[in-house]
């Protein structure tokens, strides 16, 4: 069973650029999470998907950050402009819908903002 | 602030030792998870424990749970050197939110 995919793995922009993740889950996994990881510290929940709905939006700064999960499948995770402090390692997640599953997590995208 | 703190923040031991983590915790939960993180690699499951319970096993993992205390530890028996990661514990919590502790950063010297 293929495991939770992200792409790119690396990525390296100028402050103010855009910049765009993927992430396609686990298949049948209906729930979905970004992360942001900063160095030396635990995950922090940016998202949410039950499904193709956000049901937990709280933490994402919705000024410059968006996403998106068409279908309830692939999600994009958006920031755009992209700040020097944006700088981390952005990390997927999914589950099959119940809270108390475990998360299988992708290999993460590290983005490094000039 | 962060709802799980673990304790050491880094540990160095040697190959065959046992290594203890601990998490402390700030509201009630659901249940707790600790989650094994390689340099440069996402995270990866390790064990859950809800809270009705006080001790679980997993190989050579074992897991206590004190919710009066509001803590939880990890014990690694026999530690290896691919036991060299970041560990990290996540408290589900009665609102339905998963939260990550900064974690342990474990180093085993061969």
């Amino acid at each position: 069973e293929a495991g939770v995919v992200q792409s790119p793995r690396y990525k390296i922009i100028e402050k103010k650029q855009p910049v765009a993740f993927w992430c396609n889950p686990i298949s049948g996994h209906n729930t979905l999470y970004w992360y942001r990881q900063n160095l030396g510290q635990g995950p922090e929940l940016l998202i949410r998907y039950e499904n193709e709905e956000a049901v937990d939006d709280s933490q994402l700064p919705k000024d410059r950050f968006s996403a998106e999960r068409l279908k309830g499948v692939d999600s994009t995770l958006k920031i755009q402009p992209a700040e020097l402090g944006d700088s981390a390692v952005y990390l997927c997640a999914s589950t099959t819908g119940m809270l108390s599953n475990e998360q299988f997590f992708g290999p993460g995208t590290r983005l490094t903002v000039l | 602030s962060q709802q799980g703190e673990e304790d050491p923040q880094a540990l160095s031991i040697q190959e065959g030792e046992n290594a203890t983590m601990n998490c402390s915790y700030k509201t009630s939960i659901n249940n707790l998870q600790w989650y094994r993180q390689n340099s440069g690699r996402g995270l990866v499951h390790l064990i859950l424990i809800r809270s009705n319970e006080r001790e679980k096993h997993s190989g050579r993992l074992r897991v206590t749970l004190d919710t009066s205390k509001k803590s939880s530890s990890l014990l690694i028996t026999a530690s290896r050197a691919a036991d060299t990661a970041s560990y990290f514990c996540a408290t589900e919590t009665s609102y339905d939110k998963v939260i990550f502790g900064p974690g342990t950063s474990l180093s085993v010297i061969p």
